[in-house]
């Protein structure tokens, strides 16, 4: 049984592009959120979908935008990258049926932005 | 509203012996608490959680964390710290809002574990 896999690895871009990341969730799982990690921080919420819409945003720009495929994969896309957006991404899925709010995170994704 | 304080950032120890890494949380709802691992480059792996089915959590790897509403606290424990356990940790606050049954995780700032040979 697969886990939380995430594509790519690593990215660099400069500022100013765009990026697509990628995120595929654990077998059973219906939920996917992304969080951002800075270098010596926690990680932060960014937004969170299920059944193909966003349902709960954290405090990121419109520049962040995501969307889920019918088989619950995901993609995040940010625009207009700054150098501040250099940080490890994540994606972690769950089973929005389940009682309690386990989430498993895949490896990330290591975004550098020169 | 939720959050959570990680009141270390840093704790070392030595190889063998106790290891105690303290979390304080605030929430609104009925909340759901974690404990999860991330060692250098990689992603975060769960440790333990607290549903409300025991006080006392045992989780992977010898770790453990005791849920204390009075003190609002769920500190993760070890009785005796391995060279492997040298990593980040970080202690997670989740909470169902009751209308909408969403929810979101709130990271604290993690704690850095060294452990000394």
């Amino acid at each position: 049984d697969a886990g939380v896999t995430q594509s790519p690895t690593h990215l660099i871009k400069t500022r100013g592009q765009q990026v697509t990341l990628r995120c595929s969730p654990k077998s059973g799982h219906d939920t996917v959120s992304w969080y951002q990690q800075a270098l010596g921080q926690g990680p932060q919420f960014i937004f969170q979908y299920y059944e193909e819409e966003e349902r709960q945003r954290g405090n990121f720009p419109d520049r962040f935008s995501g969307h889920q495929f019918p088989n619950y994969s995901s993609e995040l896309n940010v625009n207009a990258l700054l150098l501040g957006d250099s940080a490890l991404y994540l994606c972690a899925s769950s089973f929005r049926g389940a009682v309690f709010d386990t989430q498993y995170f895949g490896p990330g994704t290591r975004l550098t932005v020169l | 509203a939720q959050s959570v304080t990680q009141l270390d950032s840093h704790v070392s120890v030595s190889e063998g012996t106790p290891v105690l890494l303290r979390c304080n949380y605030s929430s609104s709802y009925s909340p759901s608490l974690f404990w999860y691992v991330q060692h250098p480059n990689k992603g975060l792996q769960l440790l333990l959680k607290y549903t409300s089915a025991a006080t006392l959590v045992k989780g992977i790897n010898g770790f453990e964390a005791e849920f204390k509403k009075s003190e609002t606290s769920f500190h993760l424990t070890k009785p005796s710290a391995h060279m492997s356990d040298a990593a980040e940790y970080f202690c997670v606050v989740s909470g169902r809002k009751p209308r909408s049954g969403t929810y979101k995780y709130i990271f604290g700032t993690g704690t850095r574990l060294k452990v000394l040979a």
